[in-house]
C-alpha cells in the first residue's frame, strides 16, 4: 500500500515558468512533510518541508502547498531554472511519537529547459 | 565540515559474498537510516537507529544486517541471503525533523 503518492512520474517546463509536483497521500496521521531534491548517484538533498498547522510555506522560489482535506500536497518553483533538473520526492512523516519514519513518495523527474 | 559520509561510491561483488557499507556522520546526529533506491523506485527504509546500540527493522530488513556501536558510525551488511542485492544504497541522519543523505553506494552483485 503506497501511503504516500506523486501525481506524474515526470514533467518537462520551460526555463523561467512555473513547475509544479503534486503529491496524494492516504493516512491522516501524518503530521509533517517534506520535499527532496535528487540528482543521479547522489544522495536527496532537503529543500522544504511543511508541518499540518500550516498550509502553506515558502522559501525563495519554492512554495508547498498542503491541502489536508484533499490529503494533497504540492510543491512550487518560480522561476524553474535549468539547475531545478533532478527527481522530486515528497515524504511524510505519521505522528508516531519521537519515531520521525519518513514515508516516501516514488519521485517526479523534473526536465527545466533552457 | 560536517556531513554523511559514504564509502565507496562503488562496489562490485561476487554472488554469495557478504559485503559492508559504510556510513560515518559528524553532526552528532542520534538517529540514522539505511534505504535503498532502485530504478523508478522511490526510497525502500532497511533499518535505522534510534541511538547507539539500539536499532530496528525497517520494510525491507530481509537479508541485511546492521550494528551501532558508535553514534558516528551505522555500517551495512548485505548478506548473501539478499536475493537482489544490485541497488543503490542511501545513508541519512536525522536532526528534529529532515533527514541528512550521505552521496550513496552503488551496489553491483554479479
Amino acid at each position: 500500500d503506497q501511503q504516500v503518492k506523486k501525481n506524474s512520474p515526470s514533467l518537462s517546463v520551460q526555463e523561467g515558468r512555473i513547475s509544479i509536483l503534486n503529491c496524494d497521500y492516504t493516512n491522516s496521521m501524518f503530521d509533517y512533510f517534506l520535499w527532496y531534491k535528487k540528482y543521479p548517484a547522489e544522495g536527496p538533498t532537503f529543500l522544504i518541508s511543511i508541518s499540518s498547522i500550516k498550509d502553506k510555506n515558502e522559501d525563495g522560489r519554492f512554495t508547498v502547498f498542503l491541502n489536508k482535506s484533499a490529503k494533497h500536497l504540492s510543491l512550487h518553483i518560480v522561476p524553474s531554472q535549468p539547475g531545478d533538473s533532478a527527481v522530486y520526492f515528497c515524504a511524510a512523516s505519521p505522528n508516531a511519537g519521537n519515531n520521525r519514519k519518513l514515508i516516501w513518495g516514488l519521485g517526479t523527474s523534473l526536465a527545466v529547459n533552457p | 565540515d560536517g556531513g554523511i559520509t559514504q564509502s565507496p561510491k562503488y562496489l562490485f561483488r561476487k554472488e554469495g559474498q557478504n559485503v559492508t557499507l559504510s556510513c560515518e556522520q559528524n553532526l552528532n546526529h542520534d538517529a540514522m537510516y539505511w534505504y535503498r533506491q532502485d530504478p523508478g523506485q522511490g526510497l525502500r527504509l532497511i533499518y535505522y537507529s534510534q541511538i547507539v546500540n539500539d536499532f530496528q527493522k525497517g520494510d525491507i530488513a530481509e537479508g541485511y544486517s546492521v550494528s551501532r556501536e558508535k553514534k558516528e558510525s551505522f555500517p551495512l551488511t548485505v548478506t548473501s541471503a539478499q536475493k537482489n542485492p544490485t541497488a543503490f544504497y542511501l545513508c541519512a541522519s536525522r536532526d528534529t525533523s529532515e533527514q541528512y543523505f550521505g552521496p550513496g553506494t552503488r551496489l553491483t552483485v554479479t
